[in-house]
């Protein structure tokens, strides 16, 4: 069975620009939650889909927007990149919403801003 | 609003020794689920174990073995005969019933030859 797959693996972007990034769950899976991670701040919620509505948002502002769509990939999307959106990107996927389950990691797509 | 501390950033030993990490945890919940990840550096996080609050009973799984105290607040993770491939960051989680997880923030373990 095939992990999470997250698109691209690494990118760097320059102050300004704006960028994509995907997530492919595991097959069967419904829910994706994406997470930024930085050495200063540690693991970071962004958001949560379910059935392509967002059902739990973190503490980010609104340069930060995703989607999900009907087959279950998601995309985050930050709008006019600064420095400090330098971070690990990460998804994951569960079988159902919230819940109590473990969830299950990509590899991350690592994003540099100049 | 729920926090988990991981005392310890990084923690060195020889392989074979036997090392355990600390975690503690903050809710006014009396339901909730603790977790355990490694971040090995792929960077992908991997599920290690999950443990409901009303389970405080202790987990061993061959080399890796959990102790879970409610009245401590605390779910320290142990490696026994520690391997160089257990080198990897290890993140304590705390999750509310719907909710997202709160991570701590990581400890990195490095078991030297």
């Amino acid at each position: 069975k095939a992990g999470v797959t997250q698109t691209p693996r690494y990118l760097i972007k320059t102050r300004g620009q704006q960028v994509t990034l995907s997530c492919s769950p595991i097959s069967g899976h419904r829910s994706v939650s994406w997470y930024q991670q930085t050495p200063g701040q540690g693991l970071q919620f962004l958001f949560e889909y379910f059935s392509e509505t967002q059902r739990n948002k973190g503490n980010f502002p609104g340069r930060f927007s995703g989607r999900q769509f009907s087959n279950s990939r998601s995309e985050m999307n930050v709008s006019t990149l600064e420095l400090g959106d330098s971070a690990l990107y990460l998804c994951a996927s569960s079988p159902g919403q919230g819940g109590s389950g473990e969830l299950f990691f990509g590899e991350g797509s690592r994003l540099t801003v100049l | 609003a729920q926090k988990v501390t991981q005392a310890q950033t990084e923690i060195s030993v020889v392989e074979k020794e036997d090392v355990t990490l600390d975690c503690v945890y903050e809710t006014r919940d009396t339901t909730y689920y603790l977790f355990w990840y490694k971040q090995p550096p792929s960077g992908e996080l991997v599920f290690l174990i999950r443990r409901n609050s009303f389970d405080e009973q202790n987990e061993i799984s061959g080399r890796y073995s959990w102790n879970f105290q409610k009245s401590t607040s605390s779910f320290n993770f142990t490696i026994t005969a520690s391997q160089v491939v257990d080198s990897a960051v290890y993140f304590c989680a705390l999750r509310l019933y719907g909710q997202n997880f709160v991570f701590g923030p990581g400890t990195r373990l490095s078991v030297l030859p």
